[in-house]
């Protein structure tokens, strides 16, 4: 196992309801991505964060918002939730630095219905 | 933008077998890392191996190995003596190599190939 943790593990929400899920980074590391990974599909990145400023953003839309503590913990946000937001999310973290490795928590598993 | 793709939804292999997952990439940079990452079921992402793009020795660890070929922009993973263990998810992964831009740690995954074991 990783060093990363994430909670919670499963969430059931409704469609149109806010989401807050957070990530704990493994001890040393001071960068954070966020990913979402549909089922049975690759992740796909939604942003990174380095030292608390969002340091790159895939194509998700501003409701997928994020934040990066001091001690390197990492919240996702996610507003106005939609049927399709319905997925894995995965945070990695690392330390900045060429060839880093990333590494993964086990997944928040949120279902919207 | 950079794109992943695993033309193998699903691949078997008999225990002690070997088996090659394939995977294409396409990028405009020169210099960037490829990874294999390994996700069981229920279970975490774990990296298997990576290759830097710079290097022409095709990177091994124990049973893993891959064959990367740049010109062709392919980067299959060859696992040898396949073990129960190794059955899961596995994902073809792209990073580009420039330290300090944005999306540094950005992966660009492809789709996965569901590896099965039989005994």
């Amino acid at each position: 196992e990783t060093g990363v943790t994430q909670s919670p593990t499963h969430l059931i929400k409704t469609r149109g309801q806010q989401v807050t899920l957070r990530c704990s980074s493994q001890s040393g590391h001071n960068t954070v991505s966020w990913y979402q990974q549909a089922l049975g599909q690759g992740p796909q990145f939604i942003f990174q964060y380095y030292r608390e400023e969002e340091n790159g953003r895939g194509n998700f839309p501003p409701r997928f918002s994020g934040l990066q503590f001091p001690n390197y913990s990492s919240e996702l946000n996610v507003n106005a939730l939609e049927l399709d937001d319905s997925a894995l999310y995965l945070c990695a973290s690392s330390f900045l630095g060429q060839g880093n490795e990333q590494f993964f928590g086990p997944g928040t598993r949120l279902t919207v219905l | 933008a950079q794109t992943v793709t695993q033309s193998q939804p699903e691949m078997s292999v008999q225990e002690a077998e070997t088996v090659t997952l394939s995977c294409t990439y396409d990028t405009s940079e020169s210099d960037y890392y490829l990874f294999w990452y390994k996700q069981p079921p229920s279970r975490q992402m774990i990296l298997v191996i990576r290759q830097e793009a710079y290097k022409q020795q095709n990177a091994t660890e124990n049973r893993f190995s891959v064959n990367f070929q740049k010109a062709a922009k392919s980067f299959s993973l060859k696992i040898s003596d396949s073990q129960l263990g190794d059955a899961a998810m596995y994902f073809c992964a792209y990073r580009r190599s420039n330290a300090g831009g944005t999306s540094y740690g950005k992966l660009t995954f492809g789709q996965g190939t569901i590896l099965t074991v039989h005994p």
